[in-house]
């Protein structure tokens, strides 16, 4: 079975600073991984999500993440964090099976120093 | 496009009533619709995978007679939450897998609170 791995429960970051976050899996074959963000109370926010291709993929709001398959690793980046970034950061694997679910690491809360 | 409306957005409800939450698929056809269930400041855990006009898969350890799960059309997926207990006071999300696109698209979730 799938799992996920967010190692960081909290990352405070100042603004205009570099973010990463980190994220880890483990799945027998080529996984489908999903970066998502989540705002207090409300639903979640598609970043971006890898399938097969090019390794490093780009995301909105100028989010990026690089799939390395062998460190089992999806981190995600963001060279310069802006104060609206500050959000819940949802890590998951999708796999065929026999349904298509979604498995969510344990979330990474960042928070944005001024 | 793929936008998934659930509703209500938010519920109170005295304890020992049912309630029932809706989630539907816009603007696409949505064979296959997910439940999560988040504890504050937890992540997002799969409660059961709906599939249009069959029975509702669940996971482990979530109780099918409690949380009842319809998916009668393409558009339209519910959760009725039976009994309900305080203890089932959560933030309730669906997802349905959008067609095609090897994606997911999230309800805005659903704020559960049994007094």
């Amino acid at each position: 079975a799938q799992s996920v791995t967010q190692p960081d429960i909290h990352i405070t970051v100042s603004e205009g600073a570099s973010l990463e976050l980190r994220c880890n899996y483990s799945y027998g074959a080529t996984p489908y991984l999903f970066w998502y963000v989540q705002s207090p109370g409300q639903g979640l926010q598609l970043l971006l999500k890898y399938f097969s291709g090019d390794t490093l993929v780009q995301g909105i709001k100028g989010f990026e993440a690089e799939f390395k398959r062998s460190q089992s690793s999806f981190n995600l980046r963001k060279p310069s964090v802006h104060w609206s970034d500050a959000a819940e950061y949802f890590c998951a694997v999708g796999a065929k099976d026999s349904s298509y679910k979604l498995i969510f690491g344990s979330g990474t809360r960042l928070l944005v120093r001024p | 496009g793929a936008v998934v409306s659930q509703h209500p957005s938010w519920v109170i409800c005295k304890s020992g009533t049912s309630v029932k939450i809706e989630c539907r698929s816009l603007d696409f056809q949505a064979t296959t619709m997910f439940w999560y269930r988040q504890f504050p400041k937890q992540s997002l855990m799969l409660m059961a995978t709906s599939n249009e006009g069959s029975k509702a898969t669940y996971e482990q350890g979530v109780e099918k007679d409690k949380f009842l799960i319809n998916h009668a059309s393409l558009t339209l997926s519910t959760l009725t939450v039976t009994s309900a207990h305080p203890e089932d006071s959560s933030f309730y999300i669906c997802s349905a897998e959008i067609p095609a696109n090897y994606g997911y698209t999230f309800g805005s979730g659903t704020r559960l609170t049994v007094v």
